[in-house]
Formats: structure tokens, C-alpha cells, sequence
């Protein structure tokens, strides 16, 4: 069973601040790796996907992917109150999907 | 208009009953996933299809039913065997065979047992 580790949170930052999430996994067949933004009562949307070590930036967002040490991180540059949201890390292996439980962030005004 | 579509919106069970949520996509992908997330979890595998005609099971498909008579459609049935089927049903796609595979979320259903 693969497991994607997540900490729940929730992570509150002030407005404009950088927020880090941060994700571990426990296969090291994980081919592919993606960040999901979940507002509540709303299904997944894709922010961010990183299939090799190191940074992938993308206007505010950059994801990190380190495969020797199992772990993807998202970080969030100036955080706007619309960034408010649960945030899945999910790992693809052999075209199955993995997910965490997600990180709620608050970002405060 | 590209995208992944799931009907209901919400959805009402009687004790006993088996209900059926549909999911289409025209987005040409090959691989379709259903999902079941409980309030304050995760997602978990109910089935998958990676090409017409096949599918298999995930992590939780006891009480659960699939097809996928075509490329665009994959309905779920919540049989009366699934005790507690209450929760948020989302339906996924993805493209298969180009080792960067991404997955997209249609709007999701949510079952209610009335």
C-alpha cells in the first residue's frame, strides 16, 4: 500500500506571506507527482504537476521535488485569502493515483 | 467545451436501494477513476478503467458496481450492500501511456441516505 503523508494543518499565514506545504511518500516507483487545491464542498483542481528533481514555478506557485528523499512541497508566494483551501499531494505509480489527506490553509487578511 | 461531467449534483437513497451516478468526459481519455471522500479525508479508490470494456477494483469496492461500455462514459452503482454509502462521489480522467499521466476531477456528486 502506498502512503502519501500529509500534515493536516491547519496552516495559517498572514496575507502576502510565502506558505509551505509539504508532502512525503512512501513508494520510490512514484513516477509522477501533483498538487491539488480542494475548496469546501468543491472537487480537486489541479495547481501544479513535477515528474523530475528540483523546482517547477508557475506564476505564485512553486513546486519541489526531491525523489531521494521521498518529498514534494508546495510553496505559495504572496498568499491571498483566496488561496483558503485544502491542499492534496497525490503520487502516480503505474497510472494509479495516490493522495493524501490534504493541508487546510487559512490565510489571513 | 472540454471537461468531465457528473449528474446528479446530489443524490438521495432509500434503505435498500441501488442508485447509479453517471460520469462522461469528452476529453478522449482513456483511463477513468472513481473516488469516494468522507468529510475531512482523503480520497479513495472505488474502481478504475483503463481502457473500454475493462476495469478494477480500488481500495474500498465492496457495495460497489462499475462499467465501461464506452470511452466516454463510466457509471458507478452504490448498491444496497454498501452500509454507508453516505459521502462526496468524484469521478477523474487521465490520459494512459505517456508516464506523465494527469488526472482531472469532474464536479463531483454527493449521496445522501435518506
Amino acid at each position: 500500500q502506498k502512503e502519501v503523508e500529509q500534515n493536516s494543518g491547519p496552516l495559517s499565514v498572514p496575507e502576502g506571506a510565502i506558505a509551505s506545504l509539504n508532502c512525503t511518500y512512501s513508494d520510490r516507483v512514484s513516477q509522477s507527482f501533483f498538487w491539488y487545491r480542494q475548496y469546501s464542498g468543491k472537487s480537486p483542481e489541479l495547481i501544479m504537476s513535477i515528474y523530475s528533481n528540483g523546482d517547477k514555478e508557475d506564476g505564485r506557485f512553486t513546486a519541489q521535488l526531491n525523489k531521494a528523499s521521498q518529498y514534494v512541497s508546495l510553496l505559495i508566494r504572496d498568499s491571498q485569502p483566496s488561496d483558503s483551501a485544502t491542499y492534496l499531494c497525490a503520487v502516480n505509480a503505474f497510472n494509479k493515483f495516490y493522495f493524501g489527506s490534504g493541508t487546510k490553509l487559512n490565510v489571513k487578511p | 467545451d472540454g471537461g468531465i461531467t457528473q449528474s446528479p449534483k446530489y443524490l438521495f437513497r432509500k434503505e435498500g436501494q441501488n442508485v447509479t451516478l453517471s460520469c462522461e468526459q469528452n476529453l478522449n481519455h482513456d483511463a477513468m477513476y472513481w473516488y469516494r471522500q468522507d468529510p475531512g479525508q482523503g480520497l479513495r479508490l472505488i474502481y478504475y478503467s483503463q481502457i473500454v470494456n475493462d476495469f478494477q477494483k480500488g481500495d474500498i469496492a465492496e457495495g460497489y458496481s462499475v462499467s465501461r461500455e464506452k470511452k466516454e462514459s463510466f457509471p458507478l452503482t452504490v448498491t444496497s450492500a454498501q452500509k454507508n454509502p453516505t459521502a462526496f462521489y468524484l469521478c477523474a480522467s487521465s490520459i494512459s501511456g505517456t508516464g506523465q499521466e494527469t488526472q482531472y476531477f469532474g464536479p463531483g456528486t454527493r449521496l445522501l441516505v435518506l
